[in-house]
């Protein structure tokens, strides 16, 4: 079974632009997850996805949205671009998004200038 | 705040050596989950465990959960260069305002030297 799969794995933007990044969760698996990485914060949860609904959102501006197609792909957007938005950007999926294990692609970096 | 606390931040040891490194919180987890991360890499996740008091083993490597799932370890024996990494440990709550929502401890770095 194929990975979690994370597109583009490396991205350079400048301030004030906006950026899509790109999730495909394993098959059947209908829960994605997004984590922002950084070396001050550590992981912390974006936002997670379930059927095309977002169930659950952690504490960021609403610069940062995301969506979910049929297919269970995900996609996170960040508008208006700031250099503290530079970071490792994870997507997850799992079965359903309860207590069971998450599966994490290889992430995007970001890096704003 | 559901908070997982990790420790110890650094760990730098040679190989052959044994090592643990703790997560605790105050609140209880329905489950818990160990990751390693290369840099510049995604977490592969290790194990997940799930009931208070499990004690899980990976080879060279010792998971247990505490009673109350409160608090974890990770148990490396005889720890090799390949062991190199960053260490993570990410907790679940069950419920709904917990939907798919790990809180993760601020990792271990782990370097065996040969």
């Amino acid at each position: 079974k194929a990975g979690v799969t994370q597109t583009p794995r490396y991205l350079i933007k400048t301030r004030g632009q906006q950026v899509t990044l790109s999730c495909s969760p394993i098959s059947g698996h209908r829960s994605v997850s997004w984590y922002q990485q950084t070396p001050g914060q550590g992981l912390q949860f974006l936002f997670e996805y379930f059927s095309e609904t977002q169930r659950n959102k952690g504490n960021f501006p609403g610069r940062f949205s995301g969506r979910q197609f049929s297919n269970s792909r995900s996609e996170m957007n960040v508008s208006t671009l700031e250099l503290g938005d530079s970071a490792l950007y994870l997507c997850a999926s799992s079965f359903s998004g309860g207590v069971e294990t998450q599966y994490f692609g290889p992430g995007t970096r970001l890096l704003v200038l | 705040t559901q908070l997982l606390e990790q420790s110890p931040q650094f760990l730098s040891i040679q190989e052959g050596e044994n090592l643990t490194v703790y997560c605790n919180s105050s609140s209880v987890f329905s489950s818990l989950q160990w990751y390693r991360q290369e840099p510049g890499e995604g977490p592969v996740l290790l194990v997940t465990v799930v009931t208070g008091g499990e004690v899980k083993k990976l080879k060279r490597l010792t998971f247990q959960f505490g009673d109350a799932r409160k608090d974890s370890s990770l148990h490396i024996t005889a720890a090799q260069p390949g062991d190199t990494g960053l260490y993570l440990c990410a907790g679940a709550h069950a419920g709904g305002t917990s939907y798919g929502k790990l809180t993760f401890g601020q990792g271990t770095i782990l370097t065996v030297h040969p």
